[in-house]
């Protein structure tokens, strides 16, 4: 069973400035099979990043994923107040799939 | 469009048997490589995966909780329904369902169903 770890817990920024989050997984995954999803408040997640990399449709190309083996990084380049959220990785790479525990971005 | 909702009970008491149906359209379970999956979050908590089927009806669950979970499609409706025995309060949670895309990313969700568990 592969374990994902999230970084930090909770990453306190202004707008405007650079997020970067962090995701470990406990096994090596494929790239193919991680993805990044955005959920707020009262709402259901929506997927951000697919195959590490790759936005999903209508996603702002502030959004970039990368990372590969073990250690995956999803980074916003200018937080709009619009992205803050808490955000999930998810593998496929194997089953069961598991999610992380979460990084809630707030505003500082 | 792919659109998908859930259904079922808001309260269920503890031992009870839950039936959750998620009614989805935009996308068919007959496509080769279609699925569907059942992802629950805790009030507050994480998200946690429970279970997926696909076209060809393979069926996968957590094995945290496979003793307890049921996924069945019915194709002609459009519908994938969930059953979890033997409820407990530490099942209270938005249930959703989302539609599995390309290697297994989710991709619609529905819009949740608030399931809660009284003793």
């Amino acid at each position: 069973e592969i374990v994902l770890t999230q970084s930090p817990g909770t990453l306190s920024l202004s707008p405007g400035e650079r997020a970067t989050l962090s995701c470990r997984a406990s096994q090596s995954v494929s790239s193919s099979y991680l993805a990044w999803y955005q959920q707020k408040p009262g709402q259901a997640p929506r997927l951000l990043i697919y195959g590490a990399s790759s936005r999903a449709t209508g996603i702002p190309d502030r959004f970039s994923g990368s990372g590969s083996g073990t250690d995956f990084t999803l980074t916003i380049s200018s937080l709009q107040p619009e992205d803050f959220a808490t955000y999930y990785c998810q593998q496929s790479n194997s089953f069961p799939f598991s999610f992380g525990p979460g990084t809630k971005v707030d505003i500082k | 469009q792919i659109t998908l909702k859930e259904s079922g009970p808001t309260l269920v008491k503890s031992t009870q048997t839950l039936t959750l149906t998620c009614n989805f359209s935009g996308f068919s379970l007959t496509t080769v490589g279609a699925g569907v999956g059942w992802i629950r979050q805790p009030p507050g908590k994480a998200l946690e995966w429970l279970a997926l089927i696909f076209w060809d009806d393979d069926k996968r669950y957590n094995p945290s909780l496979k003793s307890r979970l049921t996924i069945t499609k019915d194709t002609s409706k459009n519908q994938v329904v969930l059953i979890m025995t033997t409820m407990d309060p530490v099942d209270t949670a938005t249930y959703y369902c989302a539609c599995r895309q390309g290697t297994g990313w989710f991709d619609p969700w529905g819009q949740g169903s608030l399931v809660t568990v009284s003793s």
